[in-house]
């Protein structure tokens, strides 16, 4: 299985910065097959990001996604206080799915 | 409005039998692909496998292969996720979403389920 490993754990921000998540994976992810998926307390994830770099319906501007192969990054280019959660990406590619294990984002 | 609903919050004894259900509707729901994840209170997310309700062809994470069982019933658009013999380490949050192919992106998300299961 693609062993998906996220970075920072935790990042805690002032809205207006720019945040910068990190996702690597332990072999090439096939197709470029990475989405990223916020979840706020108490709600199911909600879908950002797919096939590494398309925004998914209603995801506003500010989130970005690029990479390719093994590095992919998710950029919030200016954080809203809306913006909290946890931030998870996950590969579709492989037979088997997997999933990061979150970056959480506090906007202070 | 895509919709994926999910039933209620269950609360079982280990070695009981378990069934939720997850229902889409606006969209045409033998033409898309129900994955379910699981997260574990405080935890990360789990791929638990993927259903095509068009002809039932299932797939399963290794993880809960033989754990679980995923069907589904075409005539009420409803999914459904089954144990037996449930054990205290099932006990997590349960999310249906939907795809549009075997190897594409979960775009919506049920509310998700909580079982829990007692010692």
């Amino acid at each position: 299985d693609i062993v998906l490993t996220q970075s920072p754990g935790t990042l805690s921000l002032s809205p207006g910065e720019r945040a910068i998540l990190s996702c690597r994976a332990s072999q090439s992810v096939p197709s470029n097959s990475l989405a990223w998926f916020q979840q706020k307390p108490g709600q199911a994830p909600r879908l950002l990001i797919y096939g590494a770099s398309l925004r998914a319906a209603g995801t506003p501007q500010r989130f970005s996604g690029s990479g390719s192969g093994t590095d992919f990054t998710l950029f919030i280019s200016r954080l809203e206080p809306e913006d909290y959660g946890v931030f998870y990406c996950q590969q579709y590619g492989d037979s088997v799915f997997t999933f990061g294990p979150g970056t959480k984002v506090d906007v202070k | 409005e895509v919709q994926l609903v999910q039933s209620g919050a269950e609360l079982k004894k280990s070695g009981e039998s378990v069934t939720i259900s997850c229902k889409g509707s606006g969209y045409s729901f033998n033409n898309y692909y129900i994955g379910w994840v699981r997260q574990v209170p405080g935890k990360g997310l789990e791929w638990m496998g993927l259903i095509f309700p068009g002809d039932s062809d299932t797939t399963y994470s290794p993880t809960f292969q033989g754990r679980v069982t995923l069907s589904v019933d075409k005539s009420f658009s409803t999914a459904y996720l089954h144990w037996n013999n449930l054990q205290a380490s099932d006990t997590a949050l349960y999310f249906c979403a939907r795809a549009d192919g075997f190897r594409d992106v979960f775009d919506y998300w049920g509310q998700g389920t909580l079982v829990t299961v007692s010692s």
